[in-house]
């Protein structure tokens, strides 16, 4: 079953902007991740926010948590075509067994120069 | 350095045959587990596995196997029972609850 669903699918900037992506999931989670691929590549671990968290700052991500909607968001500030990529979000449920994650369809970033 | 690594990077499979995939990781995490990703969709749970000698099956285990005899290694068998394997095949540890680590993948195609 798929827990996360991302919008939007795809995503078109310019270098400089800010790129909002957004993901809702449905059951209760213990924490939810974000993650970075870029094409034929593996995952890269961006930012992880727990349910008791509301807002997460790492370098030029910001991720909120919105428990009570079921919601995230993933705000990437001041762009870099390096930023090109797809992003996926993954809940850990609140049953979690194991570490298991639930990942989203992803994100599909393009920043253009 | 530390890190998960996979190999090969590609692996052509003729119709009828069983494949291996290789997963090794040397950060001494208990948790590895096996994800499938199909084009423009996000991961699918394959096996995991939380310690030696012991895992589960994810969402879409049919016609795959893996094995867990030792802490490094978690290795994929795609076997003949999986009727459309082509896909690409990631692997990922984890030390606690927490952040995943994935290894570069490995492109299978079915010829």
């Amino acid at each position: 079953s798929q827990q996360g669903e991302e919008d939007p699918q795809a995503l078109s900037i310019q270098e400089g902007e800010n790129a909002t992506m957004n993901c809702s999931y449905k059951t209760s989670i213990n924490n939810l991740q974000w993650y970075r691929q870029n094409s034929g590549r593996g995952l890269v671990h961006l930012i992880l926010i727990r349910s008791n968290e509301r807002e997460k700052h790492s370098g030029r991500l910001r991720v909120t948590l919105d428990t009570s909607k079921k919601s995230s968001s993933l705000l990437i500030t001041a762009s870099r075509a390096a930023d090109t990529a797809s992003y996926f979000c993954a809940t850990a449920p609140i049953y979690n067994q194991g570490g298991k994650l639930i990942f989203g369809q992803g994100t599909e970033l393009s920043v253009k120069p | 350095d530390g890190g998960i690594t996979q190999s090969p990077k590609y692996l052509f499979r003729k119709e009828g045959q069983n494949v291996t995939l290789s997963c090794e990781q040397n950060l001494n995490h208990d948790a590895m587990y096996w994800y499938r990703q199909d084009p423009g969709q996000g991961l699918r749970l394959i096996y995991y596995s939380q310690i030696v000698n012991d895992f589960q099956k994810g969402d879409i285990a049919e016609g795959y196997s893996v094995s867990r005899e030792k802490k490094e290694s978690f290795p994929l068998t795609v076997t003949s029972a999986q009727k459309n394997p082509t896909a690409f095949y990631l692997c990922a540890s984890s030390l606690r609850e927490d952040e995943q680590f994935f290894g570069p993948g490995t492109r299978l195609t079915v010829l």
